[in-house]
């Protein structure tokens, strides 16, 4: 069955460093999206992907956020300097059609220290 | 503010009980998602509804859009079906698909 994937699984890195979390959305896929979910709260809206490029972002996703689909089968979510709050679970997701069903990739833990 | 509101937060079941999972927002959606995490962290889609009911296996979703009002049952609850159940919405009205999450009702059932 096609799945999202997601690497790494977990990531530890030291404050101001630049992370890259990396996602394969399932081949067919023409919508992507990062989902974040800080430890013990809901899970909240990154920025969506269409037709590459940004087609919507949350006030989350600032200037330190961005995303990239370099070659056609990744899409990366990169944060230039990581603050202590970016401590999260990133999710990427993908959907075929724009009423289709989501599908979650396992996540990236990220702990930044 | 556009809102998703569920109950109960945490349920815990006896196996084989009929478990029901709340799900309310506060203006018109175009879809909504069930969603169940796993103890690691990983999501599930369950099911994507825009009306009426759907079924699959021993999982029942239904939603009212009149009473914007979405149910998630769980017939002969099972160990098994220990998780986080996370209701999600997609607002009518935005230019994007973007979701928007409730605090998500953590089950445990007990053998």
């Amino acid at each position: 069955e096609p799945e999202v994937t997601q690497t790494p699984s977990h990531q530890v890195t030291q404050m101001g460093q630049e992370v890259i979390l990396r996602c394969v959305p399932i081949s067919n896929h023409l919508y992507f999206y990062w989902y974040r979910q800080i430890l013990g709260q809901k899970v909240e809206f990154l920025v969506s992907f269409y037709n590459n490029e940004i087609s919507e972002k949350s006030e989350i996703f600032d200037d330190q956020f961005s995303v990239e689909r370099p070659d056609g089968s990744n899409f990366t979510l990169k944060i230039r300097s990581t603050k202590l709050e970016d401590s999260a679970m990133y999710f990427c997701a993908s959907m075929r059609g724009y009423t289709g069903e989501l599908f979650f990739g396992e996540g990236s833990r990220l702990t930044v220290l | 503010k556009n809102e998703v509101e569920q109950s109960p937060q945490n349920l815990t079941a006896q196996e084989g009980e009929f478990i029901t999972i709340n799900c309310s927002y506060s203006v018109g959606i175009s879809a909504l998602h069930w969603l169940q995490q796993h103890p690691g962290g990983g999501i599930v889609s369950l099911f994507m509804l825009s009306s009426g009911k759907k079924k699959h296996g021993r999982l029942i979703a239904t939603i009212n859009i009149q009473e914007k009002h979405s149910s998630l049952h769980i017939t002969a609850s099972h160990p098994r079906d220990s998780a986080v159940y996370i209701c999600a919405v997609r607002f009518q009205g935005g230019s994007g698909s973007r979701l928007t999450f409730g605090e998500g009702t953590q089950l445990t059932v007990n053998p």
